[in-house]
């Protein structure tokens, strides 16, 4: 069964520095896909980025980027110029489907300070 | 709408109880999902609609849970005889197309079941 796992419950940012959050997984698969989203206290996820495994060029959005280590099987997100309107709760998830189902890792609980 | 609606926000039953839990995705989306939300669990798969047939409801986690869509739109989530485990955030999303290259998934906020 694929796992993903995320190694850190908190972590904290200082308004306009820069944060990464990990995450791991576990697959036998050649092609997948990996998402970050997005949690705020209204409980509605959003999509921040995603990644497809077959691509070697990391994805970017705007202040947010990923690190994809394919054969590390890890997928970090990193956050330029945090912003008070970043935190939330992160989920790293990953799926071998061509649809949907996926699978969430723990979360990690962003707080960024003023 | 604008984006999926999820109904009620909120509720609270009693164990024994059944509930349904509503799901209106964006208009014209034809892939649907439902997840739960639990302390326990994290975040759980529990079903996907392609149009009104489910060809993946694998993560269904008993025959106490069941759920249809019709007319390629709105999704009930029912729970019967409501366990006190059953007590979790249910998410629905909406994604326009059935494939995941090209297209986007969209949650709701979510129903906040409480079994008591």
């Amino acid at each position: 069964a694929q796992t993903v796992t995320q190694s850190q419950p908190e972590m904290s940012v200082q308004e306009a520095e820069t944060v990464t959050l990990s995450c791991t997984y576990d697959t036998s698969e050649s092609d997948y896909y990996l998402f970050w989203y997005k949690q705020p206290p209204s409980r509605q996820m959003i999509l921040v980025i995603r990644q497809e495994a077959y691509k070697q060029q990391n994805a970017t959005e705007n202040r947010f980027s990923v690190n994809f280590q394919k054969a590390a099987k890890s997928f970090s997100l990193k956050i330029s110029d945090s912003q008070l309107g970043d935190a939330a709760m992160y989920f790293c998830a990953y799926t071998r489907t061509s649809y949907g189902k996926l699978t969430f890792g723990q979360g990690t609980i962003l707080t960024v300070h003023p | 709408g604008a984006g999926v609606s999820q109904s009620p926000s909120n509720k609270v039953t009693e164990k024994g109880k059944d509930v349904e839990l509503r799901c209106d995705p964006i208009s014209g989306h034809t892939a649907l999902y439902w997840y739960r939300q639990s302390l326990g669990q994290g975040l759980e798969f529990l079903i996907y609609f392609q149009g009104n047939s489910a060809p993946d409801k694998s993560g269904l986690p008993s025959d106490r849970f069941s759920a249809e869509r019709t007319g390629g739109s709105v999704s009930t989530l029912t729970i019967q005889r409501t366990q006190q485990e059953d007590s979790a955030v249910y998410l629905c999303a909406s994604s326009p197309g059935t494939r995941l290259a090209g297209n986007t998934i969209y949650f709701g906020e979510g129903s906040w079941l409480t079994v008591v």
